[in-house]
């Protein structure tokens, strides 16, 4: 089974603060994504990477970046966290063998106060 | 602009009746499309897919149609169960102009589906 994981359930940040979302993957996949989901909105893509060191900007990456130094680790990083980025943050995985099916982590609830 | 559209926020039936859950699509390009269920403070799960060389897909409860002429693709779950109760969200993807898949998903916003006993 494949199983995508992220470093917190819950968090609550203060404006101004550096927040870091790590997610990781252990079924060796070549792309992992950022989502945010907030309602009415659906799933938003933030960032994916289809390689190490590699990245690329989905619909909505202002006020975020990545990183991904090892294949199973990537990470979100809200460089300075505003109240409008509260919302649900959704780590996802895929094989490029496997086609477009995208794997989820449970997700991290992001309170920005 | 909304590429993949579920117009139906929500969705109600009666337990052992048919959930039919839909979606539309404007990019001409998308050829795969996935459905995804969600419950509260969960991630999503993958449910089924269909290539666009098909019209049909089944899986157990689960059947997925594609009308490629008309843009739309169409979830039906029969029997619905109390456990089908959850967000279903529609995502498609297109083939890069170069050839070989992109990896992106496009989501729909999702449709709340209650199943009551």
């Amino acid at each position: 089974d494949v199983k995508v994981t992220q470093s917190s359930r819950y968090l609550v940040k203060r404006t101004g603060e550096k927040v870091f979302l790590e997610c990781v993957q252990d079924m060796d996949h070549e792309n992992m994504f950022w989502y945010r989901q907030d309602p009415g909105l659906g799933l938003r893509l933030i960032y994916f990477s289809y390689d190490v060191k590699m990245k690329e900007k989905g619909d909505i990456p202002e006020g975020y970046s990545v990183s991904r130094e090892k294949k199973e680790r990537f990470s979100l990083i809200l460089e300075s966290a505003s109240t409008n980025q509260t919302s649900m943050y959704l780590c996802a995985s895929s094989t490029t063998r496997e086609g477009e099916t995208q794997y989820f982590g449970p997700g991290t609830r992001l309170l920005v106060l | 602009d909304q590429q993949v559209k579920q117009n139906s926020p929500s969705l109600s039936v009666q337990e052992g009746r048919i959930s039919i859950l839909n979606c539309d699509y404007t990019n001409s390009m998308f050829d795969y499309f996935l459905w995804y269920k969600k419950y509260p403070a969960e991630g999503p799960t993958f449910l089924i897919s269909i290539s666009s060389i098909k019209d049909k897909n089944e899986d157990g409860r689960f059947t997925v149609f594609l009308n490629k002429s008309a843009k739309h693709l169409s979830l039906h779950i029969v029997p619905s169960q109390p456990g089908d109760s959850a967000v279903y969200f529609c995502a498609a993807s297109a083939i890069r102009s170069s050839g070989g898949s992109n990896y992106k998903l496009t989501f729909g916003k999702g449709t709340l589906l209650t199943v009551n006993p």
